[in-house]
């Protein structure tokens, strides 16, 4: 079954520098990754979603990549904020319209 | 709209005591889905259901937890009887058409 893989470590930064999280995946190449946010407390919510044919996908200052030969999507947020400060989880469709989840990556920016 | 929502938010139960989730979700959609979110598994899935209808139980633990839909605006999660390692979040979502998901605020379940 296809397993999603995220850095269980935390990621400081300074605010107004570029975050840049990474999903791997490891088996079949799924036809979408979706990415969402999750605030302490909160459930996640939908950021993005890029398909397999789509190497980049742009929202307002946040940019995703897949590359289907190192089996990864990369997730950046430029010029980022403190309020960027959330777990970003990626995830990917497991068949029956269902999706399988990463554990998510925490971010931290500091002002 | 107001989203996908959950009650209770906090439940905390003793062990062998049943406990009943509810969910009502976003209006017009046709999608809903169960999950259960620790530190150690991460967000999982429990079940799926599509027009009501339950499409992937495969998550679902063991006979201890079951999930009704009876109509397109209400779903239970049921966990009879409780054990301390269901302690976990629990958060219910729905979509349509079965791309981006709506997440309700979860319910933090503690079992002592």
């Amino acid at each position: 079954s296809q397993k999603i893989e995220q850095n269980s470590e935390a990621l400081n930064i300074q605010e107004g520098k570029t975050a840049t999280l990474t999903c791997n995946y490891t088996n079949y190449s799924p036809a979408y990754l979706q990415w969402y946010r999750q605030d302490p407390g909160r459930g996640p919510v939908f950021l993005l979603l890029i398909r397999e044919n789509e190497k980049e996908k742009r929202k307002e200052r946040l940019k995703v990549t897949f590359d289907t030969t190192l089996k990864q999507s990369l997730f950046h947020i430029t010029a980022s904020q403190p309020a960027d400060s959330a777990t970003y989880l990626c995830a990917s469709p497991r068949g029956y319209s269902t999706l399988t989840f990463g554990k998510g990556t925490m971010l931290l920016v500091s002002p | 709209d107001a989203g996908v929502i959950q009650s209770p938010r906090h439940e905390v139960t003793e062990m062998g005591q049943e406990v009943t989730l509810r969910c009502k979700p976003i209006s017009g959609h046709n999608s809903l889905f169960w999950y259960r979110q620790t530190m150690m598994r991460g967000l999982e899935l429990l079940i799926y259901f599509n027009n009501n209808v339950p499409i992937d139980d495969s998550g679902m633990p063991e006979d201890r937890f079951s999930a009704k839909m009876p109509n397109a605006s209400f779903s239970t999660l049921k966990i009879q009887p409780s054990e301390p390692r269901d302690s976990a979040v629990y958060f219910c979502a729905s979509s349509q058409d079965s791309y981006e998901q709506y997440f309700g605020p979860g319910t933090r379940l503690t079992v002592t």
